[in-house]
């Protein structure tokens, strides 16, 4: 069993639709991290996050470190949205590997 | 802020012939880049944690003497595919952590290079 889950695996949208991709982790982190990769294979850090919530534009993170778990909300969906969402976390004690989910494909359709 | 420039970003290249992928971060001075693989329709999985002037730090399975990491900068590391095989073939990322103030560091990601080993 991976270390860091990701669902759903593909997930389709029609443009404007509310997504949510989330993340199950099973062991103890020091942060969790939201990466977006785009077709052409290159990574967009999105949101480090050790607790609580963040946003940035349509863009929503939270995570509970209590369940170990994270989502990732996008608002308002847009087909230029479409990629791969990838969860990595890192572990505690000073630790500065990161542990990567499978990624979730997102495709929105205009 | 905080780019890393990977280069070249796809290479084909012939079984046997070796192949050397550069990261260098642009704006910033990394002491620390990590070298990851992903095959396709996998997650990214750590090769080495290359660290400046000194040895890189190879994950379990990955091959010393086949991946060469040398980080002779606080800008530039590289890494070599020697002898390259077809099951080589893969995609290649760096990152490197740049410093984002009040004591917290990020991560930050080149662009990758898709190597195609004939």
């Amino acid at each position: 069993k991976n270390e860091v889950e990701q669902s759903p695996q593909n997930l389709t949208a029609q443009e404007g639709e509310f997504i949510t991709i989330n993340c199950s982790y099973s062991v103890g982190i020091s942060a969790l991290h939201w990466l977006q990769q785009h077709p052409g294979g290159g990574i967009v850090s999105l949101f480090m996050l050790s607790s609580g919530k963040k946003k940035h534009g349509r863009l929503i993170a939270t995570i509970n470190i209590q369940e170990k778990h994270s989502s990732l909300h996008i608002t308002a969906s847009h087909p230029r949205d479409s990629a791969v969402y990838i969860c990595a976390v890192r572990g505690q004690g000073g630790s500065e590997k990161l542990v990567f989910g499978k990624g979730t494909k997102l495709t929105v359709n205009p | 802020g905080a780019v890393v420039s990977q280069h070249p970003s796809w290479v084909i290249c012939k079984s046997g012939t070796s192949v050397k992928i550069e990261c260098r971060s642009l704006d910033f001075q990394a002491t620390t880049m990590f070298w990851y693989r992903q095959f396709p329709k996998q997650s990214l999985m750590l090769m080495a944690t290359s660290n400046e002037g000194s040895k890189a730090t190879y994950e379990q399975g990955v091959e010393k003497d086949k991946f060469l990491i040398n980080h002779a900068s606080l800008t530039l590391s590289t890494l070599t595919v020697t002898s390259a095989h077809p099951e080589d073939s893969s995609f290649y990322i760096c990152s490197a952590r740049p410093y984002l103030g009040g004591g917290s560091y990020g991560y930050t990601f080149g662009s990758g290079t898709r190597l195609t080993v004939v």
